[in-house]
């Protein structure tokens, strides 16, 4: 079964609202997650690698007064989009380390559609 | 419940041809991915397949057969450079992503 889930599935909001996305690890403790975000058919893009308790460290050219990261226990993570603009319309998909198995697992995406 | 099954390491030699395997259980299907992934990196995209067949791009084809609920990805005349994880991932009817634990290849000379 999934080990990493995120809420919600589908979103749709207008223009210049904010959206949390959240992203939770099940069966472990996830020191480090990760947000990417992907365009059909292509590479997953790194947005932020988020560490528990500490600030996220964002990739270059991902706003981070924009994508607000917050990963508050070691369980949870979250990624606000603030201000969201049509463009913003994504599939967000987090991730999460296991420290014992040093795997990364991938959680099941977020439908983003900003009218 | 939905799961994906991939072999978790694989080993070969360089020059030579691999194919890993993925076996899927899904609510509805939308599509099957490939993606490959370096240590430390961020997964790459490799291939996207939704009818049943081969897709061939360059030295990497993806396999699918629906109906089996079966797909591989052949990786041929092998690149050091190929060591890497490999992912495979599908679409379910709501369109979200169920994902395999990788498949850990190592390639020796």
């Amino acid at each position: 079964g999934a080990v990493v889930s995120q809420h919600p599935s589908w979103v749709i909001c207008k223009s210049g609202t904010s959206v949390k996305i959240e992203c939770r690890s099940l069966d472990f403790q996830a020191t480090t997650m990760f947000w990417y975000r992907q365009f059909p058919k292509q590479s997953l893009m790194l947005m932020a690698t988020s560490n528990e308790g500490s600030k996220a460290t964002y990739e270059q050219g991902v706003e981070k007064d924009k994508f607000l990261i917050n990963h508050a226990s070691l369980t949870l993570s979250t990624l606000t989009v603030t201000s969201a603009h049509p463009e913003d319309s994504s599939f967000y998909i987090c991730s999460a380390r296991d420290p014992d198995s040093d795997t990364q697992y991938f959680g099941p995406g977020t439908r983003l559609t900003v009218l | 419940g939905q799961n994906i099954d991939q072999p978790t390491e694989m080993t070969a030699t360089e020059g030579a041809i691999v194919q890993i395997n993925c076996t899927y259980q899904t609510s509805g299907f939308n599509g099957l991915f490939w993606y490959q992934q370096h240590a430390g990196e961020a997964p790459t995209f490799l291939s996207y397949n939704v009818l049943d067949g081969l897709e061939e791009k360059g030295r990497f084809s993806s396999f699918l057969s629906r109906s089996k609920g079966y797909s591989y990805l052949l990786l041929k005349e092998l690149q050091m450079k190929d060591s890497a994880s490999y992912l495979c991932a599908v679409m379910d009817s709501n369109y979200q992503l169920i994902w395999g634990a990788g498949t850990k290849l190592i390639i020796k000379p």
